[in-house]
């Protein structure tokens, strides 16, 4: 079958780094994505990986290992507006989106 | 305004009824998605569609139907509600690059007692 797997929620301290792991089997692999998704609002894009390596983007940063089926966002300097669910996805060999349940990220003072 | 729209973004309604659910978008895509979202559950496929005259199923489509009544809309039906429809619904759209993300609307909260 198909899975995505990542952290339910996790805590963490404003000014802090934190890392956030997803691990994924698909039937095939097209790219991973993170969004991030406020409390009862819409998911919004932060990053998309198709090769290996990290992508970096501002505070943001995406890494991805497609032997391992392993990907992580990096979240530095967090800030109080961090405080967001992050979801997972990967487009699996039908081009099909595949969604984890998404890590809740609590930021503390 | 947002580039994706949804209404209601709130109802209740009672086990048995109509309900519809509207998503029209200014972005342009011809791809548009419905998705449900429930606690503890990744994001499920309810349907797709590519363009006008190519609507999908996704992988949760029974109890739902939709119309895609021009490019920029895309509505869902619930023909008779259940209470196990209470979720929090989304319309998307797809972008043409290279990653293909999706935009969401605002969302629209459906409680069915």
């Amino acid at each position: 079958g198909q899975n995505i797997d990542q952290p339910t929620e996790m805590t963490a301290t404003e000014g802090a780094i934190v890392q956030i792991n997803c691990t994924y089997q698909t039937s095939g692999f097209n790219g991973l994505f993170w969004y991030q998704q406020h409390a009862g609002e819409a998911p919004t894009f932060l990053s998309y990986n198709v090769l290996d390596g990290l992508e970096e983007k501002g505070r943001f940063s995406s890494f991805l290992s497609r032997s391992k089926g392993y990907s992580y966002l990096l979240l530095k300097e967090l800030q109080m507006k961090d405080s967001a669910s992050y979801l997972c996805a990967v487009r699996d060999g039908d081009y099909q989106l595949i969604w984890g349940a998404g890590t809740k990220l609590i930021i503390k003072p | 305004d947002a580039d994706v729209t949804q209404t209601p973004r709130n109802r209740i309604t009672k086990t048995g009824k109509r309900i519809m659910l509207e998503c029209s978008q200014t972005k342009g895509h011809d791809r548009m998605y419905w998705y449900r979202q429930d606690p503890g559950l990744g994001l499920r496929l309810i349907y797709y569609s590519f363009d006008v005259k190519d609507i999908n199923k996704g992988e949760i489509s029974d109890g739902y139907s939709v119309s895609r009544q021009a490019q920029a809309k895309f509505s869902l039906s619930l023909e008779s509600a259940i209470p196990n429809q209470t979720a929090l619904y989304f319309c998307a759209t797809k972008g043409a690059g290279a990653s293909g993300e999706l935009f969401f609307g605002e969302g629209s909260r459906l409680t069915v007692l």
